[in-house]
C-alpha cells in the first residue's frame, strides 16, 4: 500500500518568502508528527497531531512556524518569512495510534533550501 | 531532558567483520529504545526496537539500563548494510510520544 507522501520533495525559497509543506499520511493513521532534520543532525521533533487536534507544538522553533491538520488527514507545515536557518529536511511521520506497539512511518521528506 | 548520543559519526568495516554501532542515552523515566536505518535514497525506516527483542537482518540490540546503552550489533557485516543508522528514544509510558534521535552513524561496509 501507499506510504506517507510529502510534497514538494524539494523547495528553494528566498529569504523572507512563505512556504507550505504538505504531508499525506497513511490512510487511517490518526497520529501525525513533523520533524526537522538539519544537515548532519538527527531528526528533531516539531509538532504532533491526534486526528485534527494539535496536542503538542513545543518543538516549533518560532512563531513563524505553523502546522495544521484541519480534517484529520492531510497536514500542512507553513513557515512564514523564511530564514537561512530554516534550511533543513522536513520529515512527516504517521502512526496508527499512540502506544509502544505502534510504529511511526516516515515520509521521504521535503528538502527546504533558503537562499 | 532526554538525550541520545551516538559517539561515532562514521564507521567503516570490511564485509564479514563484526560491527557494533554505539548508542548511549540519558533519560530519567522508563525509556523505549529504537534503531532506525536510512539506506541511500530511501526514507527513514524502523530497524528494531528493544521491546521486541528480535533480530532483524542479523542485527540485535540489547538495552543495558545500568550502562544506559542500546548498542546495535551484527556478527558478520554485509555490503548491503551500508547506510545511516539512528538510535532513538521514547518514553514507554506513552505520555511522551515524540522520538528523540541521536545524530546518526554512517556505516560503510567495504568489499
Amino acid at each position: 500500500g501507499a506510504g506517507v507522501s510529502q510534497s514538494p520533495r524539494y523547495k528553494v525559497a528566498k529569504r523572507g518568502q512563505d512556504v507550505a509543506l504538505r504531508c499525506d499520511p497513511i490512510s487511517g493513521h490518526v497520529s501525525l508528527f513533523w520533524y526537522q532534520q538539519a544537515l548532519g543532525q538527527g531528526p528533531e521533533f516539531l509538532t504532533y497531531f491526534q486526528n485534527e487536534a494539535q496536542l503538542d507544538k513545543s518543538g516549533l522553533p518560532s512563531d513563524r512556524f505553523f502546522a495544521e491538520r484541519p480534517e484529520g488527514s492531510v497536514s500542512t507545515l507553513k513557515i512564514q518569512r523564511t530564514q537561512q536557518e530554516d534550511s533543513a529536511v522536513y520529515l512527516c511521520a504517521s502512526s496508527l495510534a499512540l502506544g509502544p506497539s505502534y510504529e511511526q512511518y516516515f515520509g521521504p521528506g521535503t528538502r527546504l533550501t533558503v537562499t | 531532558a532526554q538525550r541520545v548520543t551516538q559517539p561515532e559519526k562514521l564507521l567503516s568495516v570490511f564485509k564479514g567483520a563484526p560491527v557494533e554501532l554505539k548508542c548511549n542515552y540519558s533519560y530519567s523515566g522508563s525509556p523505549e529504545l529504537f534503531w532506525y536505518v536510512q539506506y541511500s535514497r530511501q526514507r527513514l525506516q524502523l530497524l528494531l526496537r528493544h521491546i521486541s527483542r528480535e533480530s532483524i537482518k542479523g542485527f540485535t540490540a540489547d538495552l543495558n539500563k545500568g550502562e544506559t546503552s542500546f548498542h546495535l550489533k551484527k556478527p558478520f557485516a554485509q555490503e548491503e548494510d551500508s547506510a545511516m543508522y539512528y538510535c532513538a528514544l521514547r518514553d514507554s509510558g506513552g505520555s511522551n510520544y515524540k522520538l528523540t534521535f541521536g545524530k546518526g552513524t554512517l556505516l560503510t561496509v567495504n568489499p
